[in-house]
């Protein structure tokens, strides 16, 4: 099993820039996490798709952040425009149900100028 | 969800078996333990989960003791690469109960 993909691994970019970050779920998962780390705040959610539905997307910290689960085997993050405080440790994770165990990604950690 | 407290930080030689304790003393009748790790610049990985049964598999063992307040996650044969910290966390299992609240869990140094 590949387990979750995620890529890429490293972006820098400058402020204002678009950022996408992408995921791909273990096959057969219906859920899917985007979690984000820093050192300050350590892991946090924020969102959570069922069958490429968002459920909970209380943990998106404003309008600049998106996210899209257009198919089971593909989710985006998207951050526009970016801002260095964006800076941090994006993880995707998958589960084969809501309460199951997550898997996570190898994460991409994101740089903003 | 129940809180949990964990040392914030463990030595353990290696080969020697590693374990780790946790607390959870307001722990309900349907929440699970659960022990994932995050190895240094990698994505959290799961380990172990139990109710109030021991539980093993090829990572670890799971002791939950029988009022079930506190448990200790054994690694039979600590080597270097188990280096990382170590998250235990107490959820509701199965259903819609998605949320994996990660503390600030025990960094286990490994030493040669």
């Amino acid at each position: 099993d590949a387990g979750v993909i995620q890529s890429p691994r490293h972006e820098v970019t400058e402020m204002g820039q678009e950022v996408t970050l992408r995921c791909k779920p273990i096959s057969g998962h219906n859920s899917l996490f985007w979690y984000r780390q820093t050192m300050m705040r350590g892991l946090e959610l924020l969102i959570y798709f069922n069958n490429n539905v968002p459920i909970d997307d209380s943990g998106m910290p404003e309008d600049r952040f998106s996210a899209k689960m257009p198919n089971a085997s593909f989710s985006t993050l998207k951050i526009q425009p970016s801002e260095p405080r964006d800076s941090a440790v994006y993880f995707c994770a998958s589960s084969f149900n809501a309460g199951a165990p997550q898997y996570f990604g190898p994460g991409t950690r994101l740089l903003v100028l | 969800d129940a809180k949990t407290t964990q040392p914030p930080s463990m030595d353990c030689a290696e080969g020697r078996a590693a374990n780790l304790p946790c607390n959870h003393s307001t722990i309900s009748g349907n929440e699970y333990v659960y022990w994932y790790r995050q190895i240094h610049s990698q994505g959290p990985q799961y380990i172990i989960h139990g109710l109030k049964n021991n539980e093993t598999n090829e990572m670890a063992s799971l002791i939950i003791t029988e009022d079930r307040k506190s448990s200790t996650l054994i690694l039979p044969h600590a080597t270097l690469r188990d280096t990382a910290v170590y998250y235990c966390i107490v959820r509701v299992d199965g259903g819609s109960n998605y949320k994996l609240t990660f503390g600030k869990g025990t960094l286990l140094t490994v030493n040669p």
